[in-house]
């Protein structure tokens, strides 16, 4: 079965430091990868989105990056982060291809404070 | 562009009754995908069911249903005897296909649901 991790769980980074948030899937290949963002009370704003690797359309300007080195492996980043960074981040994947059909399905998240 | 409109911030219901959380969307795209997620305090997303702009049946998936209004652009969720543990955030979304062909992922703000012993 397919399984997605994502770490830290938990990080509190003070302004103008960097961010390097991990995601992996196991049990599947070729999946596409989504970097979403909440903030408190808030819906699920879509980051970056990847269909393979090295291919990552970015649906927000701002000052976060990402990265896919490896088939299931996706990267969120910032060389210096900001207070608004600060928010729960989800990873998710759906089986790769196109279509509107197939559910994500998400990890657990990293909560991360920006102080 | 599409939009996806939750209206109800919280609900209360008491255990064992039926509750429909409302969510509306609009979108000018003929093909797109409705889905209903659950946020438990844990944070993570889970999908609950899914329906299809051309399906002609509403959605199921044991106790819950998706009560589909094509006409109506509406999308609302049925829980039925509810439990403790549907104590949580729910959070409705609309895919469709980006200029890419990708699928994207719209989500609404939410409705905490909370059950009532």
């Amino acid at each position: 079965s397919q399984t997605i991790h994502q770490w830290p769980a938990t990080l509190v980074q003070p302004v103008g430091s960097p961010l390097s948030l991990e995601c992996t899937v196991e049990g599947t290949s070729n999946p596409n990868l989504y970097w979403y963002r909440q903030a408190a009370g808030r819906g699920l704003q879509l980051l970056f989105y990847s269909v393979g690797i090295g291919q990552i359309s970015s649906e927000v300007p701002q000052n976060l990056s990402a990265s896919r080195p490896q088939d299931r492996q996706f990267i969120l980043s910032s060389k210096k982060l900001l207070l608004s960074d600060s928010g729960f981040y989800l990873c998710a994947w759906r089986d790769g291809g196109t279509g509107i059909r197939d559910e994500q399905y998400f990890g657990p998240g990293t909560r991360l404070t920006v102080t | 562009a599409q939009k996806i409109t939750q209206t109800q911030p919280g609900m209360f219901v008491q255990e064992k009754e039926a509750v429909t959380l409302d969510c509306t969307y609009d979108t000018s795209d003929p093909s797109y995908g409705l889905f209903w997620y659950k946020q438990p305090s844990s944070g993570e997303m889970i999908f609950l069911i899914y329906q299809g702009s051309y399906d002609q049946q509403n959605a199921t998936e044991g106790r819950y249903s998706l009560n589909f209004q094509k006409a109506r652009k509406s999308a609302n969720l049925v829980i039925s005897a509810s439990q403790l543990g549907d104590s949580a955030m729910y959070f409705c979304a609309m895919s469709d296909l980006n200029s890419g062909g990708y699928q994207k992922v719209t989500f609404g703000i939410g409705t905490k649901l909370q059950v009532i012993p």
